[in-house]
């Protein structure tokens, strides 16, 4: 079966610093796909990265950038030089390949970015 | 409009009432989702949509009705609700891997439709 794990509960910074969520899965699938959201007060979830399991680049956009390591089964998303409206709940998810999976969603981080 | 749009964005209904929530898609996907986050508690799957059918009911109580006349629309119809349905009630849409075209894994959500039982 498929896990998701965010330990991290809540992570509060002061503006202008770099923060790591971090995000551990589990899965029994050779093919799989992760990803990252972000829902911010307002309640969309908005979708930023999707990763597949054979592609393990990191990848950076802007202040945005992913760790994926398959030998930990982590995929770490760091914020460089965060701003206040980096300020949501960050959820990784992990779906696996094979017919009917469904999207498994972290419990979520609240990031608090403090001016 | 673009992405996926949900109405209303905020529900107040008596346990009596019945009442229902609509979803859009505007991506030309063929696979809807209802999701419900409850306050400190992981995302939940409720129903699943694929080509109109409904492939998934992650054991939801009969007072939630989905409904999904074509690819673009999703409704739940609400009734009789319990106080402890209220949450978050998020749509998705995503472009499902059978069918046949480009596939992708990726779900787009709404904005959610915030839902109070009084």
């Amino acid at each position: 079966a498929q896990k998701v794990t965010q330990a991290q509960t809540e992570i509060s910074v002061v503006e202008k610093e770099d923060v790591t969520l971090d995000c551990v899965y589990e899965t029994r699938d050779t093919t799989y796909y992760l990803f990252w959201y972000k829902q911010p007060p307002s309640g969309e979830l908005v979708f930023l990265i999707r990763r597949n399991s054979f592609d393990e680049q990191n990848e950076i956009s802007g202040r945005y950038s992913w760790n994926f390591q398959k030998s930990t089964s982590s995929f770490n998303f760091t914020i460089t030089a965060s701003q206040v409206v980096d300020s949501a709940v960050y959820f990784c998810a992990l779906i696996e390949t094979g017919a009917n999976s469904k999207l498994t969603f972290g419990k979520g981080i609240t990031l608090s970015v403090r001016p | 409009e673009t992405g996926v749009t949900q109405t209303p964005r905020h529900l107040v209904m008596g346990m009596t009432n019945k009442k229902s929530l609509k979803c859009e898609q505007h991506l030309g996907h063929n696979a809807m989702y209802w999701y419900k986050q409850s306050a400190k508690k992981p995302l939940e799957l409720m129903f699943v949509y694929n080509f109109k059918e409904q492939t998934e009911n992650n054991s939801v109580p009969s007072r939630f009705s989905p409904e999904c006349p074509n690819s673009s629309h999703l409704f739940l119809h609400l009734h009789t609700l319990q106080p402890e349905d209220s949450a978050l009630y998020l749509c998705a849409s995503s472009q499902d891997r059978n069918s046949g075209g480009g596939k992708s894994y990726e779900q787009y959500f709404g904005p959610g439709t915030r839902l109070t039982v009084t």
